[in-house]
Formats: C-alpha cells, structure tokens, sequence
C-alpha cells in the first residue's frame, strides 16, 4: 500500500537530548513538510522541501534541523536548543515539483514527543 | 512570508444547525486546501480549490474560493454528530501554510 509513515508515533526525550523522527514516503512525491501542532493550536510549518537535496525554512525551524538525502525520507532533528519541545509532529508529501502549484497533501499518523 | 488566517477558533452547534468556517491569506494563493482532522487523528484532505471564484460541493459542505484568490470559506448545512473535528484551510504559493483551524463541536 502506497502512503506516509512516521516513527515512532511516541517519543520520550530527555532534556538536553537530540532525537531524530522519521518520516518515510512511497507515494513518489516530489515535497515533503513537517509540521508541529500543539494542544488545540493549528499546524505550524517547520520545514519544507519541494527536491532531492535541498530544503527551505519553514515559520519556526528554529531549534529543528531536517536532510533529504533520498526522495522518499525526510528525517526531522529536534535538537536540544528547541526549548520548547514537547508536541504533535505531523509529516505530510504531495506532488508540488517546485512550483507554485500544490496536490492533495497525505499526513502521517504523527509522532507525539514529550520531553521528560 | 504567507500568512493564513481563519476563523472562528471554536464553533459549536446544535444538530441540525448550519456551520461556516473563514480563511483568508495575506497574499494572493495559487490553491486552497482544506482538511479535517478528527480528534487524535492526522488532517485528512477534504478538496482543493484552484480557480478564482471557484464553488464545490460534497453533499453538505459547500466551499468557495474568492475573486481575488486571498479568501475562502467552508460551509456545512445542517450538521450531523458525525462532522465533529477540526477543519483546517491551508494556502499553496510554493510551501503550505495552515490556518489555526476551528474546532467544531456538535450537540446531539
């Protein structure tokens, strides 16, 4: 089945910690974004990459740090300078090709991280 | 940068009655999205709008995408326990920016 997995859907980390997500793609689409929802709040963009190799910064990429080494992976860092961590995080694909232009976007179920 | 404003944050209603969810962007979009999001679940893609002044219906959600392609709004008509979630517009111009979204609640 085609789609977008995250790992692992719950995250403990302790302060002072980097700790990497996954995020994983078989849907050959070209973007990927991640995104941080708090409690009750919207979804906030962290990165973006619309390409192999390359990446843009999002509204709050402090803190975070991402790679697209392959088309189907895009792997978010939360580093240890994100003061405040805890949170939902939400990585979704569509088929953008570095336009202006956006498809249907797929989410993963999300990786719920709290810092212990 | 882009910014997506939607309103109102929360909206809850009796069975039956109508809901309108608000979107509005600080520039000029390419597209419109909107997606549901149950409780504890991930967005899930409802529809896109593309084409200025552009009107499409699902059943009972109706959404409109403004002239000037800076605006857009969800409607349901008479709301069922089952549309309960948080509808989220989210505005393409090269990246995807959501809206804060509104959180539905229905009462039987």
């Amino acid at each position: 089945d085609g789609g977008i997995t995250q790992s692992p859907k719950y995250l403990f980390r302790k302060e002072g910690q980097n700790v990497t997500l996954s995020c994983e793609q078989n849907l050959n689409h070209d973007a990927m974004y991640w995104y941080r929802q708090d409690p009750g709040q919207g979804l906030r963009l962290i990165y973006y990459s619309q390409i192999v190799n390359d990446f843009q910064k999002g509204d709050i990429a402090e803190g975070y740090s991402v790679s697209r080494e392959k088309k189907e992976s895009f792997p978010l860092t939360v580093t240890s300078a994100q003061k405040n961590p805890t949170a939902f995080y939400l990585c979704a694909s569509d088929k953008s090709q570095g336009g202006r232009r956006g498809t249907e976007a797929f989410f993963g179920q999300g990786t719920r991280l709290t810092v212990v | 940068g882009q910014q997506v404003m939607q309103i109102p944050q929360y909206q809850h209603v009796q069975e039956g009655e109508d809901f309108t969810t608000y979107c509005n962007s600080s520039t000029t979009l390419s597209n419109i999205q909107w997606y549901k999001q149950r409780p504890g679940g991930h967005p899930v893609f409802l529809i896109q709008l593309v084409k200025s002044g552009e009107v499409k219906k699902q059943k009972r959600l109706t959404f409109q995408f403004g002239e000037a392609k800076k605006n857009s709004s969800l409607h349901i008509t008479a709301t069922q326990t089952t549309d309960v979630g948080t509808y989220f517009c989210a505005g393409h111009n090269n990246d995807m920016r959501f809206g804060a979204g509104t959180r539905l609640t229905v009462k039987p």
